[in-house]
């Protein structure tokens, strides 16, 4: 059973760098499509990109101009990094596993990872 | 790249069916079929239940189906359970530019 875990701070200052971990187990990170997503305290979703095992990345225009992420495929984890973070940042991060049938949804998540953005 | 709309809430009593929709447009729900639908407890990580439209992943019970008609796509959950009570979010593909688009989500309430 494949099982993806966020591990990061949990508390980050304004104007500073959000850096997040998913470390998978359970299976390879090879061969699939990998997303983040977060939540804002009492909000919905919202999509904030992907990537490939290989490195190809996508993001969603909303966040493009302030987020990497990355793969190690060494390490079976893939990685998270938002710059010029503000209290608008807040909240539960997830990562997640696409789907291999036609790569366009989600089966496998984490169970998210709490971050507040505080000075 | 708004969010796609859903009715903030719905709510049905046990055993009763509850449909939630899901609005988009051309570019996103009406232009692919790639509309998948999460479940969420409080506190939780979302849950799979509907992929590709109307696909079930196994383990998940057949109570729950999708559908889709021009640019809305539809959630029925028939046999309405106290577990069902949850936040519901559908999911579309919206092509090469803004990719992926979440819905608004909706509450359920089992009465």
């Amino acid at each position: 059973q494949v099982q993806l875990q966020e591990s990061g701070p949990g508390l980050v200052r304004p104007s500073e760098t959000l850096s997040l971990n998913c470390i998978v187990s359970g299976g390879s990170i090879n061969g699939y499509y990998w997303s983040w997503s977060r939540q804002p305290p009492g909000r919905g979703l919202e999509w904030i990109g992907w990537i490939h095992y290989s490195g190809t990345t996508r993001y969603s225009p909303s966040f493009e101009s302030r987020v990497t992420i990355s793969a190690d495929t060494s390490k079976n984890q893939f990685s998270l990094k938002v710059n010029s973070v503000t209290a608008a940042d807040a909240g539960v991060y997830f990562c997640a596993r696409y789907g291999l049938e036609s790569q366009k949804f989600l089966d496998y998540w984490g169970r998210g990872a709490l971050v507040t953005v505080s000075s | 790249q708004s969010a796609l709309t859903q009715p903030p809430s719905v709510s049905g009593s046990p055993g009763q069916s509850v449909t939630v929709s899901c609005t988009g447009t051309s570019s996103d729900v009406g232009g692919y079929d790639y509309v998948s639908w999460y479940q969420q407890h409080p506190g939780k990580a979302p849950k799979l239940l509907i992929y590709d439209v109307s696909e079930r992943p196994s383990g998940v019970p057949d109570r729950f189906s999708g559908s889709k008609s021009g640019n809305t796509a539809s959630l029925t959950i028939s046999g309405l359970q106290a577990g069902d009570e949850a936040d519901y979010y559908c999911y579309s593909y919206a092509g090469a530019y803004i990719h992926y688009v979440f819905g608004t989500g909706t509450k359920v309430t089992v009465l």
